[in-house]
């Protein structure tokens, strides 16, 4: 069956802009996670959705972080006013349930270059 | 939060063992999971330990010590198309979150 699936895979965007990253999570999955990749390191939590309702955005960096869920299944990941340290690969991952201990299945993450 | 923290880089031969560590914070523990992730792709799931002891798949096992706040992910007859980044992450009690350690990098030599 399809995995999580996530678009665009690379955005380069100048500083300033705004950008959406998109994550298709594996079908009928509950749990959505949005994480943040920087090169070299072990990608940190941002967000945490159950069905359409956002549980926990403690990870979010700053305000201009924004991310929704409206009917339960695709999540759109926002980010205003791109900064030079938004540069990193942002990942999605969605589990079955509503548990803890679920497996958590990655996409393959977007690329993002802010110049 | 958990502190999680694995070594940063390995190097092992082709057809031999290489054990990797994972050292963790045990208050709040809940659970342990590794993840294989090559460059510029999706982590993807090894396996998951809750209770002590060695669960074994394939050439891949894991170990996990809950006093000790330590785990293990072991490679046998290595390949080199193991060579990735492993990473080591906890789930925390009540938190559906996983938190990270930096991945160690196994590269896979002849």
């Amino acid at each position: 069956g399809a995995g999580v699936s996530q678009s665009p895979r690379y955005k380069v965007a100048k500083r300033g802009q705004d950008v959406a990253l998109r994550c298709d999570p594996i079908s009928g999955h509950v749990s959505l996670f949005w994480y943040q990749q920087a090169l070299g390191q072990g990608p940190e939590f941002l967000t945490y959705f159950q069905n359409e309702a956002q549980l926990d955005k403690s990870g979010l960096p700053s305000d201009r972080f924004f991310a929704e869920r409206p009917e339960g299944s695709v999540s759109t990941l926002k980010i205003q006013r791109t900064q030079q340290e938004d540069s990193a690969v942002y990942l999605c991952a969605s589990s079955s349930s509503g548990q803890s201990t679920d497996t958590q299945y990655f996409g393959p993450g977007t690329r993002l270059t802010v110049l | 939060g958990q502190n999680i923290d694995q070594p940063t880089e390995m190097t092992a031969t082709e057809g031999a063992i290489v054990q990797i560590n994972c050292t963790y914070q045990t208050s709040g523990f809940n659970g342990l999971f590794w993840y294989q992730q090559h460059a510029g792709e999706a982590p993807t799931f090894l396996s998951y330990n809750v209770l002590d002891g060695l669960e074994e798949k394939g050439r891949f096992s894991s170990f996990l010590s809950r006093s000790k706040g330590y785990s293990y992910l072991l490679l046998k007859e290595l390949q080199m198309k193991d060579s990735a980044s492993y990473l080591c992450a906890g789930t925390g009690a009540g938190s559906y979150q996983l938190t990270f350690g930096k991945g160690t990098k196994l590269s896979v030599i002849p």
